[in-house]
């Protein structure tokens, strides 16, 4: 089955960029989506279709994808973006999390 | 507004069936591009897509829980229900349903519920 693959974890100091990446094999054809999930909460889109951003969500946050490799950016990190971060995309079967990563910020 | 809740019992036995009942309001499952879906956490594990229900009625379920999962839709009460056979311990988790917006080439959860956690014991 189809497989998304994350660093486990990501630290960074507060002001500095913080960058996950995702890979897939499938990602050269389809968008990846990233999420945020914040201790003892439910997870929130924070980039779709690869570079887009939500209303609400901090222009901090930008997305990209290069062939089988999509990566979020954190410009400039702040204390409160420390949370887990979960790619995602879809396959002919449907959806696929990646195996997230913690981002530290301290 | 859009709101999702998730309802369900707490506890369930092992080989129970578990039906969960995702309830939503402020979007229309009827209105084309939308959908549905249903995610999964363990606790301290990462997120695991399970099935999604389209406008249309298409379904779309997890290659590896595909023969012990159901996904159905009531438009009129504006839920969508899903059951999951023979549940084993490592089905212990906190469920999400989500508003799920659909394109020509894939679907992605946008809006998520509170998540409801169902332990699996004797």
């Amino acid at each position: 089955s189809y497989e998304l693959t994350q660093p486990p974890s990501v630290s960074v100091s507060p002001g500095q960029t913080a960058r996950i990446t995702c890979s897939g094999d499938a990602l050269p054809k389809k968008y990846a989506y990233w999420y945020q999930q914040k201790s003892g909460q439910a997870p929130v889109l924070v980039i779709y279709e690869d570079s887009k951003r939500p209303s609400g969500i901090p222009e901090r946050f930008s997305g990209s994808s290069s062939g089988t490799m999509a990566t979020l950016t954190i410009s400039g990190a702040q204390v409160e973006d420390e949370a887990d971060y979960y790619c995602y995309s879809t396959d002919s079967t449907g959806g696929v999390f990646g195996g997230g990563t913690k981002l530290t910020v301290l | 507004q859009i709101t999702l809740k998730e309802s369900g019992p707490t506890l369930v036995k092992p080989t129970q069936t578990l039906t969960l009942t995702c309830t939503f309001s402020g979007f229309s499952l009827s209105t084309s591009g939308v959908g549905v879906g249903w995610i999964r956490q363990p606790p301290g594990k990462a997120l695991e897509w399970l099935a999604l229900i389209y406008w249309n009625d298409d379904k779309r379920y997890s290659p590896s829980l595909k023969s012990r999962l159901t996904i159905t839709k009531d438009t009129s009460k504006n839920q969508v229900v899903l059951t999951m056979t023979n549940m084993d311990p490592v089905d212990t988790a906190t469920y999400y349903c989500a508003l799920s917006y659909c394109s020509s080439t894939s679907c992605y959860p946008d809006i998520w519920g509170q998540g409801t956690m169902v332990t699996v014991s004797s």
